[in-house]
């Protein structure tokens, strides 16, 4: 059954804590990015990897760090230098084979909320 | 800056009526568009990806694609309750000075569907 996961589901940090988002695919996608969303908007790019060992920051990285160790695994840490991260968190992967006319997956999200 | 507009809604369509749902984007360069339905606490999926100038049919949704005017649209026949929902516009673009695409998002425009 393949697909995107991410964990947990919910996740309550308080104030001056790191904490870490995972997500998992089992597609063999080479590309892999993170999105945040705030209520009644868009998907803003956080991050973005299109090969392990190698990621680009997007247009909001400023307070977050991320890693790509394997194909698989894409970990998203909101560090205490995020002032405002509450937000719905979603994790999307794609192949890279016809660049521009394959889709994005989804992940089922993470909502972070500050405490 | 690229950006990627539509209205906010709500838009408010009675059943079995066809639904328009439109967006305009900055930058020329963009190469492919993509129609994205979320609902409220759920992650974004595909309904319909565009490439090519003209009309793209797949059952009910009709996607509309004029370049020189940098538009896209989306249409819903025979709207049903179910397609209450926010509807994302995303366009794809060449990252410059890298193989690398990636993808803006419209903030969406909120439509329901009343009986």
């Amino acid at each position: 059954d393949g697909g995107i996961t991410q964990s947990p589901k919910y996740l309550f940090r308080k104030e001056g804590q790191n904490v870490t988002l995972s997500c998992e695919q089992n597609l063999n996608h080479d590309a892999m990015y993170w999105y945040r969303q705030d209520p009644g908007q868009g998907l803003r790019l956080i991050y973005y990897s299109q090969i392990v060992n190698d990621f680009q920051k997007g247009d909001i990285a400023e307070g977050y760090s991320v890693s790509r160790e394997k194909k698989e695994s894409f970990p998203l840490t909101v560090t205490s230098a995020q002032k405002n991260p509450t937000a719905f968190y979603l994790c999307a992967s794609k192949s890279v084979e016809y660049d521009f006319y394959n889709e994005q997956f989804f992940g089922p999200g993470t909502r972070l909320t500050v405490l | 800056q690229k950006e990627v507009e539509q209205n906010s809604g709500p838009l408010s369509v009675p059943e079995g009526a066809i639904a328009s749902l439109n967006c305009t984007y900055s930058d020329r360069g963009s190469q492919s568009f993509f129609w994205y339905r979320q609902y409220s606490g759920k992650s974004p999926e595909l309904i319909m990806f565009i490439y090519s100038n003209g009309d793209k049919e797949d059952g009910r949704f009709t996607a509309q694609l004029n370049k020189a005017s940098q538009y896209v649209s989306l249409l819903i026949r025979d709207s049903q309750p179910s397609d209450s929902a926010t509807y994302l516009c995303a366009v794809r673009y060449r990252v410059r000075y890298s193989s690398a695409s990636k993808i803006i998002f419209g903030s969406g425009t909120r439509l329901s569907i009343r009986p």
